[in-house]
C-alpha cells in the first residue's frame, strides 16, 4: 500500500525565514504533485515533478524531487505572510492514475 | 477555457437521507476524480471516471456511487447518510490515460456536506 508522509505537519514561522517540507513516499513513483489550499477553498496545482532531479521554482517557492530516496521538498525562501495556507503532496498510483496524499502541511508565516 | 465546476456550494442533510453532488470538468478534460476530504485532513480518494467507465476505487462502501456522462461531467451520488459523511467532497478533472503523461488534476471548489 502506497503511504505518503509530511513533515512537519504544522509550521509557524517569520515573514523572510527559510524552511522546507518534506514528503517521503513508500512506493516507487516518479510523478509526484504539489498544491496548496487556502482555508475553506479548493486545492490549487503547485508543480508537478516528472523525474528524478526534477526541479521546479515560482517564486519564492521551489521543489525537487529524488525517486531513489522517495523524497520531495518543497522550500521556502524569505516567507511572507501571503504563502501562508496549507500545502499538500500527492503521489501518482502508477497503475491507474489515482493520486494518494499527504496529510498536508499547515504554514503560518507571521508578520 | 473554463475551469471544474461543483454544485450546490454548500449542503445540509440528516441521517439516511440520500445526496447528490455534481460537477463539470474542465474543457478538454475526460476524466474525473471525486474525493473527501475531512477538516483538518488531506484528501481521500473516493474514485475515477474515465470515459463513462469507473477507473478505480478507493476505500468507500458501496453506498457511494457515482456515474459519467458524455460530456464528461459527473454524479457523486451518497445513500444513506452518516454523521461521519460530513466533509469537503471535491471533484477533479484531468487528462486521462492516453491524452497525457501525467495524472496533474485541476480541483473544483467543493461541496461542503454537513450531515445532522
Amino acid at each position: 500500500e502506497l503511504k505518503v508522509e509530511q513533515n512537519p505537519l504544522f509550521l509557524s514561522m517569520q515573514e523572510g525565514k527559510n524552511y522546507t517540507i518534506y514528503c517521503n513516499y513508500s512506493t516507487t513513483s516518479d510523478r509526484l504533485y504539489w498544491y496548496r489550499q487556502d482555508p475553506g477553498k479548493s486545492l490549487e496545482s503547485l508543480f508537478v515533478l516528472l523525474s528524478n532531479g526534477a526541479v521546479k521554482q515560482e517564486g519564492r517557492l521551489m521543489a525537487s524531487l529524488d525517486t531513489k530516496a522517495r523524497l520531495s521538498t518543497l522550500h521556502i525562501t524569505a516567507a511572507v505572510h501571503d504563502l501562508s495556507a496549507t500545502y499538500f503532496c500527492a503521489v501518482d498510483m502508477d497503475s491507474n492514475y489515482q493520486l494518494i496524499w499527504g496529510a498536508g502541511t499547515k504554514l503560518i508565516i507571521k508578520p | 477555457e473554463t475551469g471544474v465546476t461543483q454544485s450546490p456550494t454548500h449542503l445540509i442533510k440528516t441521517r439516511g437521507q440520500q445526496v447528490t453532488l455534481r460537477c463539470s470538468s474542465q474543457s478538454g478534460h475526460n476524466t474525473v476524480s471525486w474525493y473527501q476530504q475531512a477538516l483538518g485532513q488531506g484528501p481521500q480518494f473516493i474514485f475515477q471516471y474515465y470515459r463513462e467507465e469507473e477507473n478505480g476505487r478507493g476505500n468507500f462502501p458501496p453506498r457511494f456511487s457515482g456515474l459519467q456522462f458524455p460530456n464528461y461531467s459527473s454524479e457523486l451520488n451518497v445513500n444513506a447518510l452518516e454523521l461521519d459523511d460530513s466533509a469537503l467532497y471535491l471533484c477533479a478533472s484531468s487528462w486521462g490515460p492516453g491524452l497525457a503523461t501525467h495524472n496533474e488534476q485541476f480541483f473544483g471548489p467543493g461541496t461542503r456536506l454537513t450531515v445532522l
